[in-house]
């Protein structure tokens, strides 16, 4: 099976600006999650989507959003970019017992 | 709050050697434990995971080992290798709820 992808892979971003994630999960898993990787916090669970519904949400502002569409692939969206959003963006796939895998990652940049 | 404490920070091992790294939660809803290996640049790799209701669970070199009454779990790297220097993470997770919570990460670094 093909694994997870994310794209775009790399993204440089001017604050006050917004970014769209695409993830793309293990064909069958209909469960993706999203978490947020930096130095300073390390990794943070952002949300969860299993059949196009927010199941779970981290502690993160409503500037990160998400959703998922019926063939069960995901964006999230970050709106007002700010520096600190800059990260590596990871998107899992769930398996229905419940491993997670992850993809590459988006490495954001906000300038 | 924290609710996965992993230690140490960075270890280093001669090639040959075990590595150990330990991890603490307090949560006693966590049912489902995780461990993840990360390369630079790569994104985090499942490694092995355990459910509380065994004590041990081992993959060729790699063993957790699980306390469920102090709440604290373990990964062993036998035999470690160069090729084994990453950063790996613990987590733990309610099993239905897919959101999993991360300790810190462990930079193991395995000299030849």
């Amino acid at each position: 099976k093909a694994g997870v992808t994310q794209t775009p892979r790399y993204l440089i971003k001017t604050r006050g600006q917004q970014v769209t994630l695409s993830c793309s999960p293990i064909s069958g898993h209909r469960s993706v999650s999203w978490y947020q990787q930096t130095p300073g916090q390390g990794l943070q669970f952002l949300f969860e989507y299993f059949s196009e519904t927010q199941r779970n949400k981290g502690n993160f502002p409503g500037r990160f959003s998400g959703r998922q569409f019926s063939n069960s692939r995901s964006e999230m969206n970050v709106s007002t970019l700010e520096l600190g959003d800059s990260a590596l963006y990871l998107c899992a796939s769930s398996s229905p017992s419940y491993e997670q895998y992850f993809g590459p990652g988006t490495r954001l940049t906000v300038t | 709050q924290q609710q996965v404490k992993q230690s140490p920070q960075s270890l280093i091992v001669q090639k040959g050697g075990i590595s150990i790294i330990n991890c603490a939660y307090e949560n006693t809803a966590f049912d489902y434990f995780p461990w993840y290996q990360q390369f630079p640049g790569k994104g985090p790799a499942l490694l092995i995971a355990i459910r509380p209701d065994v004590s041990e669970k081992k993959e060729g070199r790699f063993t957790i080992s699980f306390n469920k009454s102090a709440k604290q779990f373990s990964l062993h790297i036998m035999d470690s290798q160069p090729g084994d220097s990453a950063t790996y993470f613990c987590a733990a997770m309610k099993a239905a709820g897919n959101k999993l919570t991360f300790g810190g990460g462990t930079r193991v670094l395995v000299k030849p």
